[in-house]
Formats: structure tokens, C-alpha cells, sequence
């Protein structure tokens, strides 16, 4: 199994449409991370997700709405998108060090690469 | 308005000539410095780190610099290495030294290009 995992690799929907983006993670770390990225844009954090707990929302539209059910899984469940949500959804975990210090180092999955039509 | 920009967007090196690729952000709270590499297909992997109390870090033929009072960073591969050819991210976040979360803020990337 590799690190972190993402399906379906690729989705096509409609706008009205209800969907969900699968994340599982197999390196027992205890923190998730929903990642946009767009054409010629960074990395834009959407969401935070530390000891299944959301600690941050980076101003989202509620028409993408995660869930954290254990530390090793993730959800983006998607609904009435628009075609400029269009774009990479990267899934990463990492360990957080609540002792202090830590790597800053985030372990991605392959991404799932999402059409709106 | 970006905190951490990559101004070249691509950049062609020969084998075995050394690569510099260049960062820039604007937080001066920002204490953690990271590159990521990024194959077609496959998500980001980390490649090199630096925290603001140093200047300079080293892992075989990669070195990332960091300049904090021109708040730019660079990472330095050589020698390069046709498998090197990939996109480029910098990353950088507050609390790196002992931060809770691993908030990462991302430039665009840069893609590099090493001709055999």
C-alpha cells in the first residue's frame, strides 16, 4: 500500500450532481489535509483536519464539505459545483508534534482530478 | 495576494549543469521553509527543508539558501540530472518550530526542464 491514497483518480460531473472524493492514509499520522490546485495557481489549502478534528476552513464554499471519521480517513463530498471548481483535489497527511517541532513535511496522495461540466 | 511567489514559471538546464530555482515571500513570520517536487500524475514529494534560524541546508546534490532579510530562498541542484525534470513548489509556514499544524502556504511552482 503506498503512503496516501486517492480515489477515483479522475471524475467527471455534472453541475448539479452529488459526488464524494475518498482519502485513506497508511502511515498513522494524525493530521489530514484537503489541497486545491488549479491551473497556474498555488497550492491552496482548503481544509485542516488534526485528530479528526477540523481546525481550519479556509473560507470554503459550503458546496464542498468535508469529513474526518478516523485519522487515516478523509472525505470531500461535493455537491452543485460549478465548472470553475474544475481542478486537482491533493489529499496529505502528516504527524503532528504537539511537543513542539516538527518536520513541516506533508505526504501527499496522487491527487483525484475533477471535470465540471 | 500571494505570500510566497515563483516568478519563472519554467526553466531549461543542460545535464550536468547545476539548476537554481528561486522563491520568494513576503511574511516575515515565516519561520519554515520547504521544497516539494511534483511528477506528472503523482502528487507532491518532499524534497529539502530549511527554519529560519539557518541560512543554508544540504542533502547530496541539493542545497536550499535562505536569505531572510531579502525574504528569498533558492534551491540549488547540481549536478542536475534528466530525472530531475519535474515542477518545483516552495512552501512556507508559520510555527515551524514547534507549530501545531503543518499549514503550508505554496508559490505556483516552476517547471524545470534538464536537457540530456
Amino acid at each position: 500500500e503506498t503512503g496516501v491514497t486517492q480515489t477515483p483518480r479522475h471524475l467527471v460531473m455534472g453541475m448539479t450532481n452529488k459526488k464524494s472524493l475518498k482519502c485513506e492514509q497508511h502511515l498513522g499520522h494524525n493530521a489530514m489535509y484537503w489541497y486545491k490546485q488549479s491551473a497556474k495557481k498555488p497550492l491552496e489549502l482548503m481544509f485542516v483536519y488534526s485528530l479528526e478534528e477540523r481546525v481550519e476552513n479556509n473560507s470554503v464554499p459550503s458546496r464542498f464539505s468535508p469529513e474526518c471519521p478516523n485519522s487515516s480517513h478523509l472525505f470531500l463530498h461535493l455537491h452543485t459545483l460549478q465548472p470553475e471548481d474544475s481542478a486537482l483535489y491533493l489529499c496529505a497527511s502528516s504527524q503532528m508534534r504537539l511537543a513542539g517541532g516538527y518536520t513541516g513535511e506533508l505526504f501527499f496522495g496522487e491527487g483525484s482530478r475533477l471535470t465540471v461540466l | 495576494d500571494q505570500q510566497v511567489k515563483q516568478n519563472s514559471p519554467s526553466l531549461s538546464v543542460q545535464e550536468g549543469r547545476i539548476s537554481i530555482l528561486n522563491c520568494d515571500y513576503t511574511n516575515s513570520m515565516f519561520d519554515y521553509f520547504l521544497w516539494y517536487k511534483k511528477y506528472p500524475a503523482e502528487g507532491p514529494t518532499f524534497l529539502i527543508s530549511i527554519s529560519s534560524i539557518k541560512d543554508k541546508n544540504e542533502d547530496g546534490r541539493f542545497t536550499v539558501f535562505l536569505n531572510k532579510s531579502a525574504k528569498h530562498l533558492s534551491l540549488h541542484i547540481v549536478p542536475s540530472q534528466p530525472g530531475d525534470s519535474a515542477v518545483y513548489f516552495c512552501a512556507a509556514s508559520v510555527g515551524g518550530l514547534g507549530g501545531a499544524t503543518n499549514k503550508l502556504i505554496f508559490g505556483t511552482g516552476t517547471l524545470l526542464a534538464v536537457q540530456p
